[in-house]
């Protein structure tokens, strides 16, 4: 099944302590993509990447590192999580030419104490 | 910078009527608008794609509108029904070349279709 995964789902966290959120896809996609969403926000991007080794900042990637080692992976780092960083993190991924057709991950709801 | 609103936030409707959700944007120079599903737990859906040469998309019973020039756009859904309820999206494209042509989306519309 052609899917996009995201681990963990859920976690609660404390100011200061780093963490990874991994997002794979399977779909072979050059495109992938990090968001986050706030209330009254709307969804806002992160950070994205053409392909393997290319990876650009979106309108918020203050607080937030990413790498693309791999094509299928795409982590979002958190060196120092804050509060104001607790929100629903979603991945995408797509082809190069159609990020229209992005798919969407189910997301991750972090909390940062 | 683009600015994408999404009127009203939340909705609520009785089974079997037809509804409009808004969008409107401020730039009118996009490539394309998006109109979007989410379900809680789950991830974003696309439900309609329209390009900025288009006026319309129909998908079922949705039908989406684009009026670029004003900057809106709307998602009508026809005879409502329980599984409709989830919160809608809508999001623009610019009309940028290559790696620029990043989505931005509004707020949402959380929409009840109540039994």
């Amino acid at each position: 099944e052609a899917q996009v995964t995201q681990n963990p789902r859920y976690l609660i966290t404390v100011t200061g302590k780093k963490l990874t959120v991994t997002c794979s896809q399977n779909m072979n996609h050059e495109y992938m993509s990090w968001y986050r969403q706030d209330p009254g926000l709307g969804l806002r991007q992160i950070y994205y990447s053409m392909n393997v080794e290319v990876t650009d900042k979106g309108d918020v990637p203050e607080g937030y590192k990413v790498s693309r080692k791999e094509k299928r992976n795409f982590p979002l780092i958190l060196e120092s999580p804050s509060p104001n960083q607790t929100s629903l993190y979603f991945c995408a991924s797509s082809l190069a030419g159609r990020t229209y057709e992005q798919y969407f991950g189910p997301g991750t709801r972090l909390t940062v104490t | 910078k683009q600015e994408v609103t999404q009127i009203p936030a939340a909705l609520s409707v009785p089974e079997g009527e037809n509804l409009v959700l808004n969008c409107s944007f401020t730039d009118s120079a996009i490539y394309n608008l998006q109109w979007f599903r989410q379900d809680p737990g789950k991830g974003l859906t696309s439900l309609l794609l329209i390009q900025s040469s288009q006026r319309e998309q129909t998908s079922g019973r949705l039908n989406a509108s684009l009026d670029k020039s004003s900057g809106r756009s709307t998602l009508y859904i026809a005879a409502s029904q329980p599984g409709d309820s989830a919160t809608y999206l809508c999001a623009v494209r610019p009309n940028l070349e290559g790696s620029a042509r990043q989505l931005t989306f509004g707020s949402g519309t959380q929409l009840t279709v109540l039994p």
